[in-house]
C-alpha cells in the first residue's frame, strides 16, 4: 500500500526567502511518479512540478524545484524567493505505475508567506 | 478557456435529497476523476473513468453514482444526500490511463462545494 507523509501541517516564510516542504512516501513499487499541487484559498488545485522515480535529475519548474533523495523516500519541495502570492495549502502526491492504482495524496501543508 | 469545469460551484440541499454535480474537461484527455475533499483538505479518489469506462470504484457508498456520456464528461450522482457528504467535490482529467500512469499528470476543476443541512 502506497502512502505518502507531510509532517509540517503549516508553515511560515518571509517574502523573497526559499522554503523546504517535506514528502516523504512508501511504495514498494520501484515505478511511479511523485507530483506536487498547490491549492490557494479559492479553493482550486493547480499542478506544480513532476519527478519520475527513475529520472535522473531533480525536477525543476521555474521558482519551483523538487528536492528526490530515492533512497531516503523523499520528495521535497522547494520554493524560492516567496512570494506573497505562494500562501496556500500545497500536496504531495504519488501514483504508482502497476495496475489501476490511483494518485494517493498526502494531508497537505499550509504555507503562509510573510511580508 | 477553462480545461476542466465544474457546475455547480456551490449546493447547498437539504438532507435526502438527491443532487447532480457536473464535469466537462476540453483538454481531449482519455480519463476523468471525482475526488471528495473533507473538512481537513484530505483528498481521496472517489471513481475514475477511462474512456466512458469505470477503472475506480473506491469504497465509496452505492448513494453516489457517476456517469460518463463522452469522455469528455464525468457527471456525479448523489442520492439521498447525508450531512457527512458535505465537502469539496472535485473532477480531474489526464491525458491517459494505460501507458506510464505514473508519468499523467492530472488537471483538477475548480470544486463544487456541497452544503447538506
Amino acid at each position: 500500500a502506497q502512502k505518502i507523509t507531510q509532517t509540517q501541517p503549516g508553515m511560515f516564510v518571509q517574502e523573497k526567502e526559499a522554503v523546504t516542504l517535506d514528502c516523504t512516501y512508501d511504495t514498494s513499487d520501484p515505478s511511479y511518479g511523485l507530483f506536487w499541487y498547490k491549492q490557494p484559498s479559492s479553493g482550486e488545485m493547480i499542478f506544480l512540478i513532476y519527478q519520475g522515480s527513475y529520472d535522473q535529475q531533480n525536477a525543476t519548474e521555474g521558482r519551483y524545484s523538487l528536492n528526490f533523495q530515492k533512497a531516503r523516500k523523499s520528495a521535497n519541495l522547494v520554493i524560492s524567493a516567496s512570494q506573497l502570492g505562494d500562501s496556500a495549502m500545497y500536496f504531495c502526491a504519488m501514483r504508482e505505475n502497476s495496475g489501476n492504482t490511483p494518485l494517493v495524496f498526502g494531508k497537505g501543508t499550509r504555507l503562509s508567506v510573510i511580508a | 478557456d477553462t480545461a476542466v469545469s465544474q457546475t455547480p460551484k456551490y449546493l447547498v440541499t437539504q438532507m435526502g435529497n438527491d443532487k447532480s454535480i457536473k464535469c466537462e474537461q476540453n483538454l481531449g484527455h482519455d480519463t476523468m476523476y471525482w475526488y471528495k475533499q473533507d473538512s481537513k483538505k484530505f483528498l481521496k479518489i472517489m471513481f475514475s473513468y477511462n474512456n466512458k469506462e469505470l477503472i475506480i470504484n473506491e469504497t465509496v457508498p452505492n448513494r453516489f453514482s457517476p456517469k460518463s456520456p463522452d469522455k469528455a464528461h464525468l457527471n456525479l450522482h448523489i442520492n439521498s444526500l447525508e450531512l457527512g457528504d458535505s465537502a469539496v467535490y472535485f473532477c480531474a482529467s489526464s491525458q491517459v490511463w494505460g501507458l506510464a500512469p505514473r508519468t499523467d499528470t492530472q488537471y483538477f476543476g475548480p470544486g463544487t462545494r456541497l452544503t447538506v443541512l
